[in-house]
């Protein structure tokens, strides 16, 4: 099975800040990682899929990058409805795990 | 309007069994992979089962492996879940999703979740 490392699990930020959100895999799996958003006791919401493609409907202040093993999800500019869990998940092989999550909270 | 209904939670006792619905609307539900992920209280996702279009494809994760089973009715349009054997580590809020084409397609839609809780 793929690992998947996601860092930090927890971070502190205000408003405006630049946030940046690491994943990490066991092994190069190209391009086939998402992100997703999940707030208090709502389903997940897919950000980016295929790495760095923003989902419909998602502000360009959410972006991604990377490929083989190493992530990123950048957030450019804090707002206060992003305060939320992210989290990656690698869709190359099964199972589809995904990372243990990064929880972004209000300095 | 895509719609993912996840039914059929609840409380039941270790060892029991559950089946979990999940009744698809929206668009053409036997072009897609679709996905049971669930969540723990307090916890992270986990990724659970995918079958793919006609049910001739299916993996799971190997804590559930030989106790759940998850098929389909493409004429229903509806995603199932059989949990047998249950244990106190799959109380969790299960999610049903709909993937895409192809089995590495992304979670583009997701359900409210059903809340399964294993305890005597």
């Amino acid at each position: 099975d793929i690992q998947m490392t996601q860092s930090p699990s927890s971070l502190s930020a205000s408003v405006g800040d630049r946030v940046t959100i690491t994943c990490r895999t066991s092994q190069s799996i190209s391009i086939y990682l998402n992100w997703y958003q999940q707030k208090s006791g709502k389903a997940p919401k897919l950000l980016i899929y295929a790495a760095s493609s923003l989902q419909g409907g998602v502000p360009s202040r959410f972006s991604g990058s990377g490929s083989g093993t190493d992530f990123t999800l950048t957030i450019s500019s804090l707002q206060p409805e992003d305060f939320a869990t992210y989290y990656c998940q690698q869709t190359y092989s099964s199972p589809l795990t995904f990372g243990g999550g990064t929880k972004v909270e209000i300095k | 309007e895509v719609q993912l209904v996840e039914s059929g939670g609840g409380l039941v006792q270790p060892g029991g069994s559950l089946r979990l619905s999940c009744a698809a609307s929206g668009f053409t539900f036997s072009s897609y992979w679709m996905t049971w992920v669930r969540q723990a209280p307090g916890k992270g996702l986990e990724w659970v089962a995918n079958i793919n279009q006609d049910g001739s494809e299916k993996y799971y994760v190997d804590s559930v492996k030989g106790r759940f089973t998850i098929s389909r009715d493409n004429a229903k349009n509806s995603l199932y879940l059989q949990m047998n054997s249950l244990r106190a580590e799959d109380t969790a809020v299960y999610y049903c999703a709909r993937g895409g084409a192809t089995p590495g397609g992304r979670l583009g839609y997701w359900g409210q979740g059903t809340l399964v809780t294993v305890s005597s």
